[in-house]
């Protein structure tokens, strides 16, 4: 059983159009995140979601929208894309407030590419 | 800030050979510090973490990183490269448990490369 899942994996599409990427966690966690990764690697927080409240946002275009529906579930869609939107999208999971662990649990990806 | 710095974008090294990535933490408060690993077409899968118990670290697949305070530093190391090994490594620094649950700043990460 996947314990972090996205879907789709792989979604190309044109600039200026709109897109959603699903996220669902089976591992009973109450936080939920998307990461953003560039052709660099480089990995940058975007948002995360305690138990359906939004308790980061970090420096996103508006264009961005997260949407979680119950703590299992974490949405990212997106408005208008653009050429540098193309990436690939982590989401990931984890309980709040971790003392001992502070680990997220990773889905595998959605790469994002933007024509 | 929290931040990491990973120094070496790209590692290679012979299979049997040891592992060093290195990585150095800035923060104004004890840090809690991991390394995760990312293989090709995967998500990143924690590998180990310090939260102060202990400054040697022991982690999954053969991996240990010691906590320097003095030195800044959490380096990762591994006695004994395997060809498996290849795979991206990202270095991790975690904000404080007040606001923003887990929030992890990732360092820049570093291929690594195992050759025969």
């Amino acid at each position: 059983d996947t314990a972090v899942s996205q879907t789709p994996k792989y979604l190309v599409t044109q600039m200026g159009n709109d897109k959603s990427i699903k996220c669902e966690q089976n591992l009973g966690h109450d936080t939920m995140y998307w990461y953003k990764q560039d052709s660099k690697k480089f990995l940058k927080i975007m948002f995360s979601y305690n138990n359906k409240e939004l308790i980061i946002n970090e420096t996103v275009p508006n264009r961005f929208s997260p949407k979680s529906p119950d703590k299992a579930h974490l949405n990212l869609h997106i408005n208008s894309l653009e050429l540098g939107d193309s990436a690939v999208y982590f989401c990931a999971s984890s309980h709040f407030k971790q003392l001992n662990t502070g680990e997220l649990f990773f889905g595998e990806g959605s790469r994002l590419t933007v024509l | 800030a929290q931040s990491v710095t990973q120094l070496g974008s790209h590692v290679s090294v012979s299979e049997g050979a040891l592992v060093l990535l290195r990585c150095n933490y800035s923060s104004s408060v004890p840090p809690y510090l991991f390394w995760y690993v990312q293989y090709p077409n995967q998500g990143l899968q924690l590998l180990l973490k310090y939260t102060s118990a202990a400054t040697l670290v022991k982690g999954i697949n053969g991996f240990e990183a010691e906590f320097k305070k003095s030195e800044t530093s959490f380096h990762l190391t591994k006695p004994s490269a395997h060809m498996s090994d290849a795979a991206e490594y990202f270095c991790a620094v975690r904000r404080g448990l007040t606001g923003g649950g887990n929030k992890l700043t990732f360092g820049t990460g570093t291929q690594l490369k195992v050759e025969l």
